[in-house]
């Protein structure tokens, strides 16, 4: 079946080490995003990408980097300038037109201690 | 920019009971609608979407929302609840044109079905 694979669920790193968020998908679907949950603040983005080779900053990128080497990948790096990466982070992709709606995959929970 | 506004960040409610969660949204030109739905720990699914047409859109699990362009809202509504419709819900809205195929998301709506 097709889906939006993120793995680890649940990872914990040190302050001040850098993580990297593993995001795949067999939909061949073009675009792919990145967004942050909190509690009570909804879900914000972080990056996306409409094609390979290319990706734009979201509303909250600071302290974040990805790549889109492949059109199924899109990993997502927490740098240890991230000031609070404690969050849910959620990866979804869409056909290309976002009036198909997105698929989620099922989060990762990083716990920074 | 286009921002989107849920109301109310719980709301409690009987099982069989309605329900009517609140959205409204603010854009400068047209856009599409959407509404999520995430149960614990898990990804969202898609609800429903608004993208042009009737303006009463039906859903998965009974639900449906009405898209009132004069006042900017879309509230989603059920005519009686179970206790599996316990689940945050988001309301999400897209430009249809400049956008860049992104989704602006609400802060969600948690709603709480009791016995």
């Amino acid at each position: 079946d097709g889906g939006i694979t993120q793995s680890p669920k649940y990872l914990f790193r040190k302050e001040g080490q850098n993580v990297t968020l593993s995001c795949e998908q067999n939909l061949n679907h073009d675009a792919m995003y990145w967004y942050r949950q909190d509690p009570g603040q909804g879900l914000r983005l972080i990056y996306y990408s409409q094609i390979v080779n290319d990706f734009q900053k979201g509303d909250i990128a600071e302290g974040y980097s990805v790549s889109r080497e492949k059109k199924e990948s899109f990993p997502l790096t927490v740098t240890s300038a991230q000031k609070n990466p404690t969050a849910f982070y959620l990866c979804a992709s869409s056909i290309g037109s976002v009036n198909y709606g997105y698929t989620f995959g099922s989060g990762t929970r990083l716990t920074v201690v | 920019a286009q921002s989107v506004t849920q109301l109310d960040s719980q709301v409690p409610v009987f099982e069989e009971a309605p329900v009517e969660l609140r959205c409204n949204y603010s854009s400068s030109v047209s856009v599409y609608l959407f509404w999520y739905v995430q149960y614990p720990n898990q990804g969202l699914q898609l609800l429903l979407k608004y993208l042009s047409g009737s303006t009463l859109v039906k859903g998965i699990n009974g639900f449906e929302a009405e898209f009132n362009k004069s006042q900017t809202s879309f509230h989603l509504r059920k005519p009686s609840v179970h206790i599996s419709d316990t689940a945050e819900y988001f309301c999400a809205v897209s430009l249809i044109t400049g956008g860049g195929n992104k989704l602006t998301f609400g802060t969600g709506t948690q709603l709480k079905v009791e016995l």
